[in-house]
């Protein structure tokens, strides 16, 4: 059982390049999420699901993009990458509304030059 | 926002049980206070919800005021793996939690 696993750990893009974060979990969990953290500073919240087809945003939700075609997946997408999207970034996945707490994955460090 | 105020930083000697107290005067009747920490840079981690009732589970305590503006999370006998950022959430279910600046706690040797 993996859990919720990131790839990539590690990438550094160049202003205006593109790429997707990738997330997955095979707990077979509703509810996934993508976060962010800039250094020194708590998470905030780009976008999350509720189950496959269905995505909605979050507190920072410009200048990405997500999608989720099935209940294990729930990519990640940057367009035009910025330096203000030099940060890391946290998937997380939960079973449904009933509290169970969230699992994360290790997270993606990204930077932006 | 966040709707809670974490002291921003605590020390606790090993050993010791850490208190880590959390404000959240303006939580709703329906809304749930959970606790997460972060170790270092990993992802961050669950520890305990409760919603009026104390809570208890293997990693802590959660003592939640009669009136709800505040709460406590409790670790019995810190060790120095308890050295993270603890963040206090008030979220009304588990499908859009919001994190806040957290308390950076120290266990001393």
């Amino acid at each position: 059982n993996a859990g919720v696993t990131q790839t990539p750990k590690f990438r550094i893009l160049k202003i205006g390049q593109s790429m997707t974060l990738q997330c997955a979990q095979d707990m077979n969990h509703n509810y996934m999420y993508w976060y962010r953290q800039d250094p020194g500073m708590g998470l905030k919240l780009i976008y999350y699901s509720v189950g496959a087809g269905i995505t909605d945003k979050g507190e920072v939700p410009n200048g990405y993009n997500v999608s989720r075609s099935t209940t294990e997946d729930f990519p990640l997408r940057l367009e035009l990458a910025a330096p203000s999207q030099t940060s890391v970034y946290f998937c997380a996945s939960s079973k449904d509304v009933s509290n169970y707490g969230y699992t994360f994955g290790s997270g993606t460090r990204l930077t932006v030059v | 926002d966040a709707k809670t105020t974490q002291p921003p930083s605590m020390d606790c000697a090993e050993g010791r049980a850490a208190n880590l107290p959390c404000n959240h005067s303006t939580i709703s009747g329906n809304e749930y206070v959970y606790w997460y920490r972060q170790i270092h840079s990993q992802g961050p981690q669950y520890i305990i919800h409760g919603l009026k009732n104390n809570e208890t589970n293997e990693m802590a305590s959660l003592i939640i005021t009669e009136d709800r503006k505040s709460s406590t999370l409790i670790l019995p006998h810190a060790t120095l793996r308890d050295t993270a950022v603890y963040y206090c959430i008030v979220s009304f279910r588990d499908d859009k939690i919001i994190f806040g600046k957290g308390t950076r706690l120290h266990i001393l040797p």
